[in-house]
């Protein structure tokens, strides 16, 4: 099946400074992947659309200067957390879909940041 | 608007119990698809399964099963003979046809008792 690969699986760094995350799609390319948000006991929040070859869609109160997206190739996106502050500590999710708009979305393992 | 609502936010059972997770949806539109995924305490998501608004069939696999009924807006999974291991977050979510946004519900948290 379907593999996303997200990396790291987990970061812990210092406020200010900014983090990348990245997201690959392993088996399939991906012309579309999504950016998503977890506080605990909660749902997923969707941040961004990342869009290969465009600027990324930003949902709404998501700040597009904190979390910059990057989908630089049909298999790999990356979320950049900048200028970190505590309140980013998040388990951040992505997923992306193969070619099919009906096919299920398959997710990365998730990266769980803590800024200190 | 789209919606999906999973009224059970944690269920206990003991193992071996069957338990159901519900599962309902509110959506205009005629084509959507519908979909189950667990998250376990690892934090990252599995697929189980997908089913678009057409196809009302219900479907077993393994000791899951799911029940979609569109009269009632509800797409219900059913776990047979809990294990242990089934203890996990289980979000059901929804995908307007046409669209590339899923809408999550807030997940239902199942903890299987040995």
């Amino acid at each position: 099946g379907a593999v996303v690969s997200q990396h790291p699986s987990w970061v812990i760094c210092k406020s200010g400074t900014s983090v990348k995350i990245e997201c690959r799609s392993l088996d399939f390319q991906a012309t579309t992947m999504f950016w998503y948000r977890q506080f605990p006991k909660q749902s997923l929040m969707l941040m961004a659309t990342s869009n290969e070859g465009s600027k990324a869609t930003y949902e709404q109160g998501v700040e597009k200067d904190k979390f910059l997206i990057n989908h630089a190739s049909l298999t790999l996106s990356t979320l950049t957390v900048t200028s970190a502050h505590p309140e980013d500590s998040s388990f951040y999710i992505c997923s992306a879909r193969d070619t099919t708009v009906s096919s299920p979305l398959h997710f990365g393992n998730g990266t769980r940041l803590t800024v200190t | 608007a789209q919606k999906v609502t999973q009224a059970q936010t944690e269920i206990s059972v003991v193992e071996k119990e069957d338990v159901t997770l519900d599962c309902v949806y509110e959506t205009r539109d005629t084509t959507y698809y519908l979909f189950w995924y667990k998250q376990p305490p690892s934090g990252e998501l599995v697929f189980l399964i997908r089913r678009n608004s057409f196809d009302e069939q219900n479907e077993i696999s393994g000791r899951y099963s799911w029940n979609f009924q569109k009269s009632t807006s509800s797409f219900n999974f059913t776990i047979t003979a809990s294990q242990v291991v089934d203890s996990a977050v289980y979000f059901c979510a929804l995908l307007r046809g046409g669209y590339q946004k899923v809408t999550f519900g807030i997940g239902t948290k199942l903890q299987v008792i040995p």
